[in-house]
C-alpha cells in the first residue's frame, strides 16, 4: 500500500460526457502528480501541482483540468469525453518537487475510466 | 531536451535466467535516476534509484549502477523469477524540481 488513495477504481461512461477522479496523497507529501496509461502509449504525464499551485504540465489535453485543494487532495475532470480517452489514470504523490532530486513518486492503484 | 530510452519488450526469459533491461538517458546537470516496476493490475512502485554518478542502486536482487560517462542505468538480475514479470519503468528527475521523465516501459514475462 502506497498511502496514495485514488477513487473511483473503475468509471463507465459515455461519450460526450464529464467525470472527475479524486485523488488523496500519502500523508505530508506536497506534490500530487496525474498520468495517463493507455495500451498503446505508455505512461503519460499530464500534470503536476505543488502545495495547490500548478508546477508542470505535459501532454494534458484543453479538455481535460485539474486542480489540488488547501488539504492537498487533487481532482482531474475530464470533459467531452472520447473513445480515445479510455485508460488507466494514475495519481502519485512526492514529499517536495521544488528540490527535485532524488524525489520518489508513490503511486496510486489508478481509476480505470471506460469511454463507450 | 530530457530523455529517457529503454529497449523495448517485451523480453520473455526462463526461470533462474539473467535478466538486463538497457536504458539510457539525456539530461542536463546531475539528475536523480530510477526504475520503478508495474505488477499487474496494479500502481507503479519504486524498485530503485541513484542520485549520483557510479551510485548502485538495489532492492530485491535487482540492480542498477548509474554510469555518467555512458549516460545509462541498466538494471540487471541474476536470477530471475515467475513473480518478476511486471513491466519495468526507467525514470529520471532532475535539479530544480523539473518532472519525472519516464521511459516507455519494458514488459518481462518469466517463464518457469
Amino acid at each position: 500500500d502506497s498511502g496514495v488513495t485514488q477513487t473511483p477504481k473503475h468509471l463507465i461512461t459515455a461519450t460526450g460526457q464529464r467525470v472527475t477522479l479524486r485523488c488523496s496523497p500519502r500523508s505530508g507529501d506536497l506534490s500530487v502528480y496525474w498520468y495517463q496509461q493507455s495500451l498503446d502509449q505508455g505512461l503519460q504525464f499530464l500534470i503536476q501541482y505543488y502545495n495547490g499551485e500548478e508546477r508542470a504540465k505535459g501532454n494534458i489535453l484543453e479538455r481535460f483540468s485539474a486542480q489540488q485543494f488547501p488539504d492537498l487532495h487533487s481532482e482531474l475532470n475530464l470533459s467531452s469525453l472520447e473513445l480515445g480517452d479510455s485508460a488507466l489514470y494514475f495519481c502519485a504523490s512526492s514529499v517536495d518537487s521544488l528540490a527535485g532530486v532524488g524525489d520518489t513518486q508513490y503511486f496510486g492503484p489508478g481509476t480505470r475510466l471506460t469511454v463507450l | 531536451g530530457n530523455s529517457v530510452t529503454q529497449m523495448e519488450g517485451p523480453v520473455t526469459l526462463s526461470e533462474e535466467a539473467f535478466l538486463t533491461i538497457n536504458c539510457t538517458y539525456t539530461a542536463t546537470g546531475y539528475p536523480s535516476l530510477f526504475w520503478y516496476v508495474q505488477y499487474p493490475g496494479e500502481g507503479l512502485q519504486l524498485l530503485l534509484k541513484a542520485t549520483k554518478a557510479d551510485d548502485k542502486g538495489s532492492n530485491k536482487g535487482f540492480e542498477a549502477t548509474y554510469r555518467k560517462e555512458t549516460t545509462s542505468f541498466h538494471l540487471e538480475k541474476g536470477s530471475v523469477q515467475v513473480s518478476d514479470s511486471a513491466v519495468y519503468f526507467c525514470a529520471l528527475s532532475g535539479n530544480g524540481g523539473f518532472k519525472t521523465i519516464f521511459g516507455a516501459g519494458t514488459r518481462l514475462f518469466v517463464k518457469a
